[in-house]
C-alpha cells in the first residue's frame, strides 16, 4: 500500500518561499510508471493542480502555467521523497497543499494535505 | 485551459435514492483522462472513478461513471450514509499537459 506523508511549515511570511516534503512509502520515486504531483485546494481556487515530477529514464517536470514562473518540484533521490518549494507567495497562496501520486493522470494516492498560512 | 463545470452545486438527498452528478468541459476531453473524486471533511480526495468509467480499486459498485466528448456524469445508485461529501471532477490535457478539476458538487441529506 502506497503511504504518503508530507511536512514542512504552516505559516510562511509573505514574499518567502513556500517549502513541503512528501515522503513515499510502498513505492519508488524512480517508478517507471507514477508521477509526483503537488495539489493544492482553497476557498476561491478550488482544487488546482500545480506540478509534477516523474522519470521515465530522465527526470521531466510538468508545471500550472498560473505558478510556472515560481515553482520548483524536486525528487530526493536518496530519501525516496519529492518537494515543493513556491517563491515569492502571497495572501493567495493561502490552502490545504496535498501532494498525490498520479498514474495515468489519475491521483490515486495522496498525502494527508497541510494547510499553509501565508501571513505577517 | 480547460474549464470543468458541475451541476447542480448542491444536492440534496436521502439515504436510498439516485444521485447523478454532471460535469461538463468547456472542449472536448479525452474519456482516458476523466476521473472523479469523492471528498470529506478532514481528509485527502479518493479516487472513485477513472477513464471515464473504470471503479478504482475497493470502490463498490453503486458508483458509475459514463459520458463522452464534454459531458460527463457520475451516477450513485444508491445512496449511503457514508456517500455524502463533495464530488469532483477532473481532467488532463493530452496537448496542454495540464490538469484541472471542477468546482465540486456537494451531494447532503435532505
Amino acid at each position: 500500500q502506497v503511504q504518503l506523508q508530507q511536512s514542512g511549515p504552516g505559516l510562511v511570511k509573505p514574499s518567502q518561499t513556500l517549502s513541503l516534503t512528501c515522503a513515499i512509502s510502498g513505492d519508488s520515486v524512480f517508478s517507471n510508471t507514477a508521477g509526483w504531483n503537488w495539489i493544492r485546494q482553497s476557498p476561491s481556487r478550488g482544487l488546482e493542480w500545480l506540478g509534477r515530477t516523474y522519470y521515465r529514464s530522465k527526470w521531466y517536470h510538468e508545471y500550472a502555467v498560473s505558478v510556472n514562473s515560481r515553482i520548483t518540484i524536486n525528487p530526493d533521490t536518496s530519501k525516496n521523497q519529492f518537494s515543493l518549494q513556491l517563491n515569492s507567495v502571497t495572501p493567495e497562496d493561502t490552502a490545504v497543499y496535498f501532494c498525490a501520486r498520479d498514474v495515468s493522470m489519475r491521483f490515486d494516492f495522496w498525502g494527508q494535505g497541510t494547510l499553509v498560512a501565508v501571513s505577517s | 485551459e480547460i474549464v470543468l463545470t458541475q451541476s447542480p452545486g448542491t444536492l440534496s438527498l436521502s439515504p436510498g435514492e439516485r444521485a447523478t452528478l454532471s460535469c461538463r468541459a468547456s472542449q472536448s476531453v479525452s474519456s482516458s483522462y476523466l476521473a472523479w473524486y469523492q471528498r470529506k471533511p478532514g481528509q485527502a480526495p479518493r479516487l472513485l472513478i477513472y477513464g471515464t468509467s473504470n471503479r478504482a480499486t475497493g470502490i463498490p459498485d453503486r458508483f458509475s461513471g459514463s459520458g463522452s466528448g464534454t459531458d460527463f456524469t457520475l451516477t450513485i445508485s444508491r445512496l449511503e450514509p457514508e456517500d455524502f461529501a463533495v464530488y469532483y471532477c477532473q481532467q488532463h490535457g493530452v496537448l496542454s499537459r495540464e490538469v484541472t478539476f471542477g468546482p465540486g458538487t456537494k451531494v447532503e441529506i435532505k
